[in-house]
């Protein structure tokens, strides 16, 4: 059964550095094919993918926020680690974890977490 | 990036009722297409890959269909729990982009 769950800050004030976390279980991010990725939604609007990791660590960021973003993983604690710099109010929203399979299919979901960008 | 365009915006329907929601690609994908639903404070979830392809769990009113840069994901007998935001989401290529969402409302 594959689970994961995001955890990090509720609040942060702009122009910090967001770190988020993805703790995953069911499944092992040195298996080939297999990535774990994250996608985030603005209050009421739609879901906008962000990063993904391989299993062999490559990784692949939204081209809108590459210079913002890195991803990484620590296969051994079973995690997954995005941080975004320099935070910004529209950054607020909810930011899920996301198990990938070969072809872009998000197949799982983290529950999601709601961070607030705000002074 | 390929753009994502779905309608309609919002579809009121009664529980019993067939349901059709569009979605439409800026460029050809051909059955790159995955379908997710999204209840009120919940994570989306995963409902149809590669256009057509239901995935395991997912109850059998629920069907996609289309190729190229038209899809539609036909839900037969709305049940209550049906009622939720749908987004599809193009997977042919990087970067991965979805819908605006379709909320489906009880009527």
């Amino acid at each position: 059964q594959i689970t994961l769950k995001e955890s990090g800050p509720t609040l942060v004030k702009p122009t910090q550095t967001l770190t988020l976390t993805c703790t995953f279980s069911g499944f092992s991010l040195s298996t080939g094919g297999v990535g774990v990725g994250w996608v985030r939604q603005p209050p009421g609007k739609a879901l906008e993918w962000l990063a993904l990791i391989y299993w062999d660590d490559d990784n692949r960021y939204s081209p809108s926020l590459t210079s913002r973003l890195t991803i990484t993983k620590d296969t051994s604690k079973s995690q997954v680690v995005l941080t975004m710099t320099n935070v910004d109010p529209v950054d607020t929203g909810t930011y899920y974890c996301v198990h990938y399979r070969l072809g872009w299919i998000f197949d799982y979901w983290g529950q999601g977490t709601l961070v607030t960008v705000s002074s | 990036d390929i753009q994502m365009t779905q309608s309609p915006s919002s579809v009121s329907a009664s529980v019993g009722d067939r349901v059709t929601i569009t979605c439409r690609a800026s460029q050809g994908i051909s059955t790159w297409l995955a379908w997710y639903q999204q209840k009120t404070g919940e994570a989306p979830k995963l409902l149809i890959y590669t256009a057509s392809s239901l995935q395991s769990g997912v109850p059998s009113r629920f069907s996609g269909s289309g190729s190229g840069t038209d899809f539609t994901l036909t839900i037969t007998s709305l049940q209550p729990e049906d009622f939720a935001t749908y987004y599809c989401q193009q997977s042919n290529s990087f970067p991965p982009t979805f819908g605006q969402g379709t909320k489906l409302e009880i009527k």
